[in-house]
C-alpha cells in the first residue's frame, strides 16, 4: 500500500529559526509530490515536486525531491507566527491518471512569538 | 479568478439519513477529486471525476457516491450515515488533463457532523 510519513509529528519554535520539515515515502515511479499549508480548512497549495534535485523557491519556503532516496523536505527560514500551522505532503500514485493523492499525517508547526 | 466553492459549509445529520455536498471548480479545471479529513485517518482519497466521469476511486464502502455534470460541478452523496462519516468533507479541482500532474487547489470544506 502506497504510504507517505511525515516528521516531526509536531515541533515548536520562535520567531526567526529555520525549520526543516521531512516526508518520506514508500510509493516509487510517483508522478508528482506535492506539499500543502493547513491553517483553519482549506489546505493551501505550496509545491508541485516532479524532477529529483530541482529546488522550488516561493519567498521563505522552499522544498526539493530526492527520488532515489524517496523523501522531500521542505524549508522555512525566518519563520513568523503566520507559518503556524499544519504542513501536508501529498503523492500522487503511478497508473492514477488524474489527481488521486496520497497524504501523509502532517506536521504541525507552532511558531512562538 | 474565483476558488474552489464547497455547499454546504456546515451540515448535522442524524444516523441512517442520507447527505448530498456540491463542489464547485476553479473556472476552466475538468477534474474534481472529493477527500474525507478525520482527526484520526488524515486526509483520505475517495474519488475523482473527470467530464463526467469517475477515474479513480479510494477505498471507501460503497455508500459514498459522487458524480459530475458537464459544468464540471460535482456533488458527492454519503447515504446510511455513521457516526464515523463525521469529517471534514473536502473537495479539490485541477486542469486534470491525463499525460502531466496538475496542482489541485482544495475547496474551504464542509464539516459534516452525523448524531
Amino acid at each position: 500500500e502506497d504510504k507517505v510519513v511525515q516528521s516531526p509529528l509536531s515541533l515548536v519554535v520562535h520567531e526567526g529559526d529555520t525549520v526543516t520539515l521531512n516526508c518520506s515515502y514508500e510509493v516509487t515511479n510517483f508522478r508528482s509530490l506535492l506539499w500543502y499549508k493547513q491553517e483553519k480548512k482549506a489546505p493551501t497549495f505550496l509545491f508541485m515536486l516532479t524532477s529529483s534535485g530541482i529546488e522550488k523557491k516561493s519567498g521563505r519556503l522552499s522544498s526539493i525531491l530526492d527520488k532515489k532516496e524517496l523523501f522531500s523536505i521542505l524549508n522555512i527560514t525566518a519563520t513568523q507566527t503566520g507559518d503556524s500551522a499544519v504542513y501536508l505532503c501529498a503523492v500522487e500514485p503511478p497508473g492514477s491518471y488524474g489527481n488521486k493523492l496520497v497524504f501523509g499525517a502532517g506536521t504541525i508547526l507552532r511558531v512562538k512569538s | 479568478k474565483a476558488g474552489v466553492t464547497q455547499t454546504p459549509r456546515y451540515l448535522i445529520k442524524t444516523r441512517g439519513q442520507q447527505v448530498t455536498l456540491s463542489c464547485s471548480p476553479i473556472s476552466g479545471h475538468r477534474s474534481v477529486s472529493w477527500y474525507q479529513q478525520t482527526p484520526g485517518q488524515g486526509l483520505q482519497f475517495l474519488f475523482e471525476y473527470f467530464s463526467e466521469t469517475q477515474r479513480n476511486k479510494g477505498n471507501f464502502p460503497g455508500r459514498f457516491s459522487g458524480r459530475q455534470f458537464s459544468n464540471s460541478r460535482s456533488e458527492m452523496n454519503v447515504s446510511t450515515l455513521e457516526l464515523g462519516d463525521s469529517a471534514l468533507y473536502l473537495c479539490a479541482s485541477s486542469l486534470g488533463t491525463s499525460g502531466a500532474p496538475y496542482e489541485q487547489y482544495f475547496g474551504p470544506g464542509t464539516r459534516l457532523t452525523v448524531t
